[in-house]
């Protein structure tokens, strides 16, 4: 079935420093979600992205979709200590429901 | 509702007992979701309802595990004889439909079996 994989697993960044988290597949995606979950909290949609190439922003966020439609990218510039949290990619699965990356945890030191 | 109501938010059973988990989803999400989140884990998907359709019950671990969804709306996961590897965070989610729609998950109901 279709899986993504996401890396690195964890990062540890200064703040004002960047992040970047990366979500890859073996097989073409309809669509990338990507979901962030605060430490004790439940994950919160951030985005779709559904078009080839396709880049969005969200402030500080800028989120993309590859060319071939099979990796996104999620960019965090200048972190703040509220970025904290586990970011996840999903994308539907054959049945209709998501399939979730393992997730990327941030931790950010002020 | 305005969001995903989850009950109960905590949930402590001894192993062998059988519990039921609630989930309330937003009025008009037709699409609902079962997911397991294990401590510092992902999110394993257990079972997907979407409006009158035959749920895909595909992620469920066992025989133990079964969820229903009454009159397309609130819906409630049994687990039976529980195992202390039952214990996790059971999150439900709902959504207008597929995998193309973003998810609202409830804020969970923490089940620890002892």
């Amino acid at each position: 079935g279709q899986q993504v994989m996401q890396i690195p697993q964890y990062q540890h960044v200064q703040e004002g420093e960047d992040f970047t988290t990366y979500c890859n597949s073996s097989t073409t995606l309809s669509n990338i979600q990507w979901y962030k979950q605060r430490p004790g909290g439940h994950p919160v949609f951030l985005i779709q992205l559904v078009k080839s190439g396709e880049v969005k922003k969200q402030k500080r966020l800028t989120f993309q979709f590859g060319e071939a439609k099979k990796n996104s990218s999620l960019h965090i510039t200048a972190t703040q200590t509220t970025d904290v949290g586990t970011y996840f990619c999903a994308s539907g699965g054959s049945q209709g429901n998501l399939i979730f990356g393992k997730g990327t945890k941030l931790s950010v030191k002020p | 509702g305005a969001g995903v109501s989850q009950s109960p938010s905590n949930k402590v059973t001894e192993k062998g007992k059988d519990v039921e988990l609630r989930c309330d989803p937003i009025s008009g999400h037709t699409a609902l979701y079962w997911y397991r989140q294990s401590l510092g884990q992902g999110l394993e998907f257990l079972i997907y309802f979407q409006g009158n359709s035959a749920p895909d019950k595909s992620g469920l671990p066992s025989d133990r595990f079964s969820a229903e969804r009454t009159g397309g709306s609130v819906s409630t996961l049994t687990i039976q004889r529980t195992q202390q590897e039952d214990s996790a965070v059971y999150l439900c989610a709902s959504s207008l439909g597929g995998g193309t729609y973003g998810y609202t998950f409830g804020s969970g109901t923490r089940l620890t079996v002892v």
